[in-house]
């Protein structure tokens, strides 16, 4: 079992560039989560999908889509990339509202 | 104010000796906590969690809660260099049912 696998590991973009953030996960979790994490700040919440079929916005969703393409599948697009989406992305998954959070291992993304 | 506040560190404990990490949170209504560790590149993992006040102990790791203060605080017995990393406290805000994220106490453990 992979768990929660993120693609891809790393990728530069230049500003105006779109891209897609792929997110899978083989532990049958409900709830996926997209979060960003820049230095000197907490996991910043982007946008989630408590179930299939549903996705909401979280503390930070300005600039982003997201599509929660099956259970196993949450993609994260930037459709016109900025410097200040410079960051590291986690997806993660819960089974529920009040379970341990499990992460996958993160996408550094610099965007020049 | 930050819904969650932490001391960003470093925070310097010798190896053996007890690490103390404390977390303050704003939302007075949030019943769950969660203590998540982070090394240097990596993604977070859950050590802990705690919904009573008080304390809650799993082997070398005790959360201590007291929701009147809104304080919930990580504590390590014989600190391991291992046990340098980033420590993220994680409350769950009752509003949304969403993890309110600290940004971190990064813990040195020296030998």
């Amino acid at each position: 079992n992979a768990g929660v696998t993120q693609t891809p590991k790393f990728q530069v973009l230049k500003t105006g560039q779109s891209m897609t953030l792929q997110c899978a996960q083989d532990m049958n979790h409900n709830s996926m989560y997209w979060y960003r994490q820049d230095p000197g700040m907490g996991l910043r919440l982007i946008y989630y999908s408590a179930s299939e079929g549903t996705t909401d916005k979280g503390e930070v969703p300005n600039g982003y889509n997201v599509s929660r393409l099956n259970k196993r599948e949450f993609s994260l697009r930037l459709e016109s990339a900025a410097p200040s989406q410079t960051s590291v992305y986690f997806c993660a998954t819960t089974q529920g509202i009040n379970t341990e959070a499990f992460f996958g291992q993160g996408t550094r993304l610099t965007v020049v | 104010q930050k819904e969650v506040e932490q001391n960003s560190g470093p925070l310097s404990v010798p190896e053996g000796a007890i690490a103390s990490l404390n977390c303050t949170y704003s939302d007075r209504g949030s019943q769950s906590f969660f203590w998540y560790r982070q090394y240097s590149g990596k993604s977070p993992e859950l050590i802990m969690f705690i919904y009573s006040n008080g304390d809650k102990e799993d082997g070398r790791f005790t959360a201590q809660l007291n929701k009147a203060s809104q304080y919930v605080s990580l504590l390590i017995r014989d600190s391991q260099p291992s046990d340098s990393a980033t420590y993220l406290c994680a409350p769950l805000m009752d509003s949304n049912y969403q993890l309110i994220w600290g940004a971190g106490t990064k813990l040195i453990i020296k030998p």
